[in-house]
């Protein structure tokens, strides 16, 4: 069985400071990861996925994640964060390359900038 | 990118009646669609898998007869619930899948 642990619910950074959302995943296969974002009234959307190429993955405004497997982490990092990244981040764990079948979310962590 | 909507945004009914939520992939056909359901300040829960011209796959604890799964064409799935409850209010969230899963913005749903 696969799961998606999201350690906190709530980070609150001061914009221009180093951002730090915590996932940590347990699964039988070797699976791939995602972080997703979720904006107030609009889809979610990838932010950027691990498929057992590159531990060290970078995704769109910034972001990065590295997979580490002896943590079973794949922690989501920015550098600076900006006001526009205020958002709710889905960490998510599915057994097949890609997220185009099934895949479990975890519960969340809502991103709240201090200007 | 992909674009997915949804249809209605927003829907309040009253207790009994039947509410259906489409879900379009705009730009790109979709062999397979999901629905997700979400409650405030949680995570999404996948209700059901829908795949084109066959039988939708629930999740443990979803009844299939409360929310029907449609999935007629390769752009259009459609989830009515049926005689919603006030415990049926929610946010569903659908997603189509080609490469990789592209989510909708929701149908936000309450039942009164």
């Amino acid at each position: 069985a696969q799961s998606v642990t999201q350690l906190d619910s709530h980070v609150s950074v001061s914009e221009g400071t180093p951002v730090l959302l915590r996932c940590n995943y347990s699964s039988s296969y070797s699976p791939s990861l995602f972080w997703y974002v979720q904006h107030p009234n609009k889809g979610l959307q990838l932010l950027l996925k691990y498929t057992s190429a590159a531990t060290l993955v970078k995704g769109i405004n910034g972001f990065e994640a590295e997979f580490k497997k002896s943590e079973t982490s794949f922690h989501l990092t920015k550098p600076s964060a900006h006001m526009s990244d205020a958002a709710e981040y889905f960490c998510v764990v599915s057994d097949q390359e890609s997220s185009a079948s099934k895949i479990i979310f975890g519960s969340g962590t809502r991103l709240s900038i201090r200007p | 990118g992909a674009v997915v909507s949804q249809h209605p945004s927003w829907v309040i009914c009253k207790s009994g009646t039947s509410v259906k939520i489409e879900c379009r992939s705009l730009d790109f056909q979709a062999t397979t669609m999901f629905w997700y359901r979400q409650f405030p300040k949680q995570s999404l829960m996948l209700m059901a898998t829908s795949n084109e011209g066959s039988k939708a796959t629930y999740e443990q604890g979803v009844e299939k007869d409360k929310f029907l799964i449609n999935h007629a064409s390769l752009t259009l799935s459609t989830l009515t619930v049926t005689s919603a409850h006030p415990e049926d209010s929610s946010f569903y969230i659908c997603s189509a899948s080609s490469d990789t899963q592209y989510f909708g913005p929701g149908t936000r749903l309450t039942v009164l």
